[in-house]
């Protein structure tokens, strides 16, 4: 069955440190992955997307298909990082997406 | 901007009663969702709907029904609120593509309800 899996509820770094998110997924065919991100009293809102190999707020993410992962990593944490992050994997047509239950990122000063 | 927007912030009901939530969008797109979000559990689908009239079930739909009659809108109802429905409610939209963008959805700001 089509799987998001995110390790970690809680992830808490000092400013400048470096973040990784981690995020595997389970998906039987060519995986089509996403990062959302939600701050305080914010909607959620597209971070970035794997097809695009772009490089959003410092925030990069590689999918690594041997490892079935896709973790989200920026060299230098911020405090304004804080937020709580979710994967999400695309399943099948109608372009639904199966969310992780994702991790909230305290970036402490 | 896409613009997707709950009706309701925050609800509060009771235990029996019909409960409506409603979200609208203004980007003309096929695809609308409705989640609950809850800590630890992540977003999980309830329904969603690539047409008018025409809805499918997601994850979890027991409990709960929705109604998209024009477009832009899309409703999730509770038939009989129950203390375990009491969650964040989350609506969003996308187009259908294919094409660029089409499975990047687009979020409301959320419904909280609770149901005492």
């Amino acid at each position: 069955a089509q799987r998001v899996t995110q390790p970690e509820k809680l992830l808490s770094v000092f400013k400048g440190a470096p973040v990784e998110l981690k995020c595997n997924y389970s998906y039987s065919g060519s995986p089509e992955l996403f990062w959302y991100v939600q701050y305080s009293r914010q909607r959620l809102q597209l971070l970035l997307r794997h097809i695009s190999r772009e490089s959003i707020k410092g925030f990069t993410a590689d999918l690594n298909k041997g490892e079935t992962s896709f973790h989200l990593k920026k060299p230098f944490a911020q405090e304004e990082d804080s937020a709580m992050y979710y994967c999400a994997l695309v399943d099948g047509g109608y372009n639904k997406l199966i969310f992780g239950a994702g991790t909230r990122l305290a970036v402490h000063p | 901007d896409v613009k997707v927007t709950q009706s309701s912030r925050y609800l509060v009901k009771r235990t029996g009663e019909k409960v409506f939530l409603e979200c609208v969008q203004d980007m003309d797109h096929e695809n609308m969702f409705w989640y609950r979000q809850d800590p630890g559990l992540g977003l999980r689908l309830i329904y969603f709907s690539y047409d008018v009239k025409m809805k499918e079930k997601g994850d979890i739909p027991e409990g709960y029904s929705v109604s998209r009659e024009k477009k832009e809108r899309f409703s999730l109802i509770l038939e009989s609120a129950s203390t375990n429905q009491t969650s964040m409610y989350l609506c969003a939209s996308s187009f259908l593509g294919p094409g660029e963008g089409s499975n990047i959805q687009y979020f409301g700001a959320g419904t909280r309800l609770s149901v005492l």
